[in-house]
């Protein structure tokens, strides 16, 4: 089976421009969750959604961040417009709901904004 | 928010046992989790445990859970150079929808 897909795996992009992330979450999986990973900050939660609708929003950064799942084998998280400081690698995850929530993560795609 | 603190790095000798220690400040914490990254790669789940169990074990893998102090550890036995990597402890909570709430991660070191 496979797992997490994540792309592009690397992204370097010109501040202001529109960034678009994807993810593929494992099939049969109805839960799906984008982190953000940075030196300073670690791990962070973005977004979650839990078949396919939009549960805690509360990590977004602000406004310039929007995420969807229009499916359930397809989210994208968008960044517009992009500034330096949103440089980090993003990851998706997915999992099911029972019986341990183990999420599972894809490979990340590493975000840069010059 | 609650925080889950680690300590940042560890050095052990190859074929030594290693312990990762981990601290959560969430008492409706449900299920605890240890991920394994290796440098440039994403978060490999390990194992995990549940909140009303203490041990599991699993292979080269031991997490020991004390809940009272809200303290969890991850013991490898007989560790290997190629389980040098960063280590994260993470919650979560049944109150959050199960998204994890990670500490900043333990770098192991393992010398031949």
């Amino acid at each position: 089976d496979a797992g997490v897909i994540q792309s592009p795996r690397h992204e370097v992009t010109e501040m202001g421009q529109e960034v678009t992330l994807r993810c593929k979450p494992i099939s049969g999986h109805n839960s799906l969750f984008w982190y953000r990973q940075t030196m300073m900050r670690g791990l962070e939660l973005l977004i979650y959604f839990n078949n396919n609708v939009p549960i805690d929003d509360s990590g977004m950064p602000e406004d310039r961040f929007s995420a969807k799942m229009p499916n359930a084998s397809f989210s994208t998280l968008k960044i517009q417009p992009s500034e330096p400081r949103d440089s980090a690698v993003y990851f998706c995850a997915s999992s099911r709901d029972k019986p341990s929530y183990e999420q599972y993560f894809g490979p990340g795609t590493r975000l840069t904004v010059t | 928010g609650e925080d889950v603190e680690q300590s940042l790095f560890l050095s052990v000798r190859e074929g030594d046992s290693s312990v990762i220690n981990c601290t959560y400040t969430d008492s409706s914490s449900t299920y605890l989790y240890w991920y394994k990254q290796e440098p440039g790669a994403g978060l490999q789940l390990l194992t995990y445990i549940f909140s009303n169990m203490d041990m599991k074990q699993d292979q080269r893998l031991t997490v020991l859970l004390n809940k009272k102090d809200k303290h969890l550890s991850l013991r490898i036995a007989d560790t290997q150079t190629g389980d040098s990597a960063i280590y994260f402890c993470a919650e979560t909570r049944s109150n959050s929808g199960y998204a994890l709430n990670f500490g900043k991660g333990t770098s192991l070191l393992v010398t031949p």
